[in-house]
């Protein structure tokens, strides 16, 4: 049980073009999604938090209108990077967590690399 | 501000052996922790978590002990294999107002290897 899939696994486009990352939770289904981001050696960088039918909580430096979050159902949450740079070239992943605040344990999709050109 | 942190990057251990992985936190409040396992170009997978309430939970191979005097908690890992080579992150919640979205804090991880 807990799983949590993101479509697409890698993605490469050109700068200037926006990209959307999908995750789903499989088998349960999630109150809460969030977004990560990933550094080479680094740890994993909270970019937001979004609740099924509520616009989403950005963490403080991330631009909200460049990384677009929708979580639009309980097992669907979307991420798009707009007009995407090199610079926005990175690891994301998704996790999802189901439950009420006695539920701390999130889980996590396979991530996204993506490449901007 | 690292809330969560692991000092050691790496650690290298021989198949059968124990393998002991150490975290340290600075923020009180926080009162459930988790292991993940991490593979390179792959999502952290949960291992396994305790409350503040418990000092130690075991899982099969992998017990996990807490010491809230000291804000210390560690990963215990026997016998060691060569399938549990991976980066291992420990990450921290607090319940309560403000943080009922249960977002977790993490440390960078360590890079865990096993050696035949």
């Amino acid at each position: 049980g807990a799983v949590v899939s993101q479509h697409p696994s890698r993605v490469i486009c050109k700068s200037g073009t926006s990209v959307k990352i999908e995750c789903r939770s499989l088998d349960f289904q999630a109150t809460t999604m969030f977004w990560y981001r990933q550094f080479p050696k680094q740890s994993l960088m909270l970019m937001a938090t979004s609740n099924e039918g509520s616009k989403a909580t950005y963490e403080q430096g991330v631009e909200k209108d460049k990384f677009l979050i929708n979580h639009a159902s309980l097992t669907l949450s979307t991420l798009t990077v707009t007009s995407a740079h090199p610079e926005d070239s990175s690891f994301y992943i998704c996790s999802a967590k189901s439950g009420g605040a006695s539920t701390d344990t999130q889980y996590f999709g396979p991530g996204t690399r993506l490449t901007v050109l | 501000d690292q809330q969560v942190k692991q000092n050691s990057p790496s650690l290298s251990v021989q198949e059968g052996r124990i393998s002991i992985l150490n975290c340290d936190y600075t923020n009180s409040m926080f009162d459930y922790f988790l292991w993940y396992k991490k593979y390179p170009a792959e999502g952290p997978t949960f291992l396994i978590s305790i409350s503040s309430i418990k000092d130690k939970n075991e899982d099969g191979r992998f017990t996990v002990f807490l010491n809230k005097s000291a804000k210390h908690l560690s990963l215990h890992i026997v016998p060691s294999q060569p399938g549990d080579s991976a980066v291992y992150f420990c990450a921290a919640s607090a319940k309560g107002r403000g943080s009922t979205l249960g977002r977790l804090y993490f440390g960078r991880g360590t890079q865990l290897t096993v050696w035949p």
